[in-house]
């Protein structure tokens, strides 16, 4: 089955505090994996994917595929980092999304 | 701007009503994707279209029907609402139908009274 989870559906951190938002996948074969985040009262989009291997806004992610994780972290949090963030699977013909953990970073 | 535009914003209707979503794909994209986002349920998948034709289908009531015209645009067909249904609905697109990058509209948001 193809699937994506994101346990934690909220996460709390102070500003300079790092972050961790977990995703683990469920996918037989190459797995392509994005992290998408939703700013309140916007549309979601693209923050990055395991492809590139690249670092948006400081937040970076790493494929595991022996743990069939793509944790998403950052080393110090800013409240602008405040928002809805969902791990996607591109499975065989469409973008599976995580149920999102919302991080709250406080000041 | 990701130049996926969806109308309209907000729908307030009565249940056992039915309603139509829009959806405008950026332009050259012939994949459109629908989402509903409900608190409870995150973002869950409801039906793709490519070029024309379904392409792949999700979680979607029986109640529920989409469509994606020879113009690319799609609507998304929800009938006999339920309080339930009240949710945020997203549409998608993307160049092609697999390993391409999706861009999301900001969605409409349905209350369903």
């Amino acid at each position: 089955a193809q699937r994506v989870t994101q346990p934690e559906k909220l996460l709390s951190v102070f500003k300079g505090a790092p972050v961790e938002l977990k995703c683990n996948y469920s996918y037989s074969g190459s797995p392509e994996l994005f992290w998408y985040v939703q700013y309140s009262r916007q549309r979601l989009q693209l923050l990055l994917r395991h492809i590139s291997r690249e670092s948006i806004k400081g937040f970076t992610a790493d494929l595991n595929k022996g743990e069939t994780s793509f944790h998403l972290k950052k080393p110090f949090a800013q409240e602008e980092d405040s928002a809805m963030y969902y791990c996607a699977l591109k499975g065989t013909d469409k973008l599976i999304f995580g149920t999102g953990t919302r991080l709250q970073v406080f000041p | 701007d990701s130049g996926v535009t969806q109308t309209p914003k907000h729908l307030i209707t009565a249940t056992g009503q039915r309603v139509t979503l829009r959806c405008s794909p950026r332009s050259g994209d012939l994949s459109v994707y629908w989402y509903q986002q409900s608190l409870d349920q995150g973002l869950q998948f409801l039906i793709q279209y490519y070029n024309g034709e379904e392409r792949a289908k999700g979680n979607i009531l029986e109640r529920f029907s989409a469509q994606q015209f020879p113009d690319l645009h799609s609507e998304l067909n929800l009938s006999s609402l339920e309080l339930g249904d009240s949710a945020l609905y997203f549409c998608a697109s993307s160049l092609r139908a697999v390993n391409t990058e999706a861009f999301f509209g900001q969605g409409t948001r349905l209350t369903v009274v």
